[in-house]
């Protein structure tokens, strides 16, 4: 079985502009989670969808968004881009809640210039 | 929230030694422990992961061990090889919420 993928592994972008990161779950998942990771401040949670919906939200700033489609893939998007945007985003699916396993893919390397 | 400290930072040890990282938690009501392996460029995966109403469970040659009454909980690992070289992290959080809260990580060296 095909584990989680993201889009694109790296990106380049500079201060103000927006981003969109693509998550494709596990096949059968239905619940997918976002994390930021940073060599100063670790792994940090940022949202999780299920069915389309958010279940759960992180203490991050408006900018950071996301949304889940039918087929359970989902995106986050960042806007107006900061310097400390800087890091790696990290998608992590599961089965239907409650469950607890959460298997990673290998993230997206975003820089902000 | 949920606090999550690991220690030590780093952690060397020759090869066929055991490894031992400590994690503790803040919060009471978590009830899901689970602990990651990240190697360079790749996401973290799974490697042993515990619920609260269980003291201890091992796979193979790696071994939790969880203390609620003192809110910490270790990870083992036994005849450590090269290829268990990489950065560990312990996380807490709740059982079926899917909301992790992760230590910083500890990077373990497996001196052949």
């Amino acid at each position: 079985k095909a584990g989680v993928t993201q889009t694109p592994r790296y990106l380049i972008k500079t201060r103000g502009q927006q981003v969109t990161l693509s998550c494709s779950p596990i096949s059968g998942h239905r619940s997918v989670s976002w994390y930021q990771q940073t060599p100063g401040q670790g792994l940090q949670f940022l949202f999780e969808y299920f069915s389309e919906t958010q279940r759960n939200k992180g203490n991050f700033p408006g900018r950071f968004s996301g949304r889940q489609f039918s087929n359970s893939r989902s995106e986050m998007n960042v806007s107006t881009l900061e310097l400390g945007d800087s890091a790696l985003y990290l998608c992590a699916s599961s089965l239907e809640p409650p469950t607890d396993t959460q298997y990673f893919g290998p993230g997206t390397r975003l820089t902000v210039l | 929230g949920e606090n999550v400290e690991q220690h030590p930072s780093t952690l060397s040890v020759q090869e066929g030694d055991s490894a031992v990282i400590k994690c503790t938690y803040s919060d009471s009501a978590s009830n899901y422990f689970p602990w990651y392996k990240q190697e360079l460029g790749k996401g973290p995966q799974l490697i042993i992961d515990i619920r609260s109403n269980v003291g201890e469970k091992k796979d193979q040659r790696i071994a939790v061990t969880l203390n609620k009454t003192a809110k910490h909980f270790s990870l083992h690992i036994t005849e450590t090889q090269p290829e268990d070289s990489a950065v560990y992290f312990c996380a807490a959080g709740d059982y079926g919420n899917n909301r992790l809260a992760f230590g910083k990580g500890n990077q373990v060296v497996v001196i052949p």
